[in-house]
């Protein structure tokens, strides 16, 4: 059971180019969640889907975009990457907003 | 604002001593979970409470929640260095518009 996996584990960007993380969940969680974890500042939630189809805003959700095309895979863009965009990246699912969240491994994603 | 806050902010203590970790908000919790992060790595759930006044044990590891619901505690009795890590306390809405985590609580054991 692979729980959820993050793809890739690390990857270094130029300014302005852009990449797309992948999230893939085998629990059929309903909730998918992307955070970004930074020194100082804890976990901070992107954004957050409720369902198949379905995207909505969180905390920092400038500069990154989001696709539930399927229930199982969530995605986060970045359409030009910025040196601030520079962190650990985490995906989590869960099956409802009370219950525990499973993390990937997550993504360290540096900007150059 | 920060809406739950941990203390101590970091820890290091000898191999076999016990430790206390602290989870506070200032609102009522409908929740509270506390997660493990090995450095480098995802988070871990450990342990979830839900009523005033819970408390949960899984090996080493004890958790309570007081019975306002506003503040929770993780204990480790007789600390080893596989206990070494980062602790998150987090709560579901309606404390934040989403789950919220706290800042973590970063556990050194010396051997």
């Amino acid at each position: 059971n692979a729980g959820v996996t993050q793809t890739p584990k690390f990857r270094v960007l130029k300014t302005g180019q852009s990449m797309t993380l992948l999230c893939a969940q085998d629990m059929n969680h309903e909730y998918m969640y992307w955070y970004r974890q930074d020194p100082g500042m804890g976990l901070r939630l992107i954004h957050y889907s409720v369902g198949e189809g379905t995207t909505a805003k969180g905390e920092v959700p400038d500069g990154y975009n989001v696709s539930r095309l399927k229930k199982q895979n969530f995605l986060l863009g970045l359409e030009s990457a910025a040196p601030s965009q520079t962190s650990v990246y985490f995906c989590a699912s869960s099956y409802s907003t009370v219950q525990p969240q499973h993390f990937g491994d997550g993504t360290r994603l540096s900007i150059l | 604002s920060q809406e739950l806050e941990q203390s101590p902010q970091s820890l290091i203590v000898q191999e076999g001593k016990n430790l206390t970790i602290n989870c506070t908000s200032s609102k009522t919790l409908y929740g509270l979970y506390w997660y493990k992060q090995k450095y480098g790595e995802g988070l871990i759930f450990l342990m979830m409470l839900q009523k005033g006044g819970e408390e949960k044990s899984h090996e080493k590891i004890t958790a309570k929640l007081d019975e306002k619901k506003q503040q929770s505690s993780l204990h480790i009795t007789a600390s080893q260095p596989s206990h070494a890590g980062i602790y998150l306390c987090g709560a579901p809405p309606p404390l934040g518009q989403n789950f919220v985590f706290g800042p973590g609580t970063r556990l050194s054991v010396l051997p």
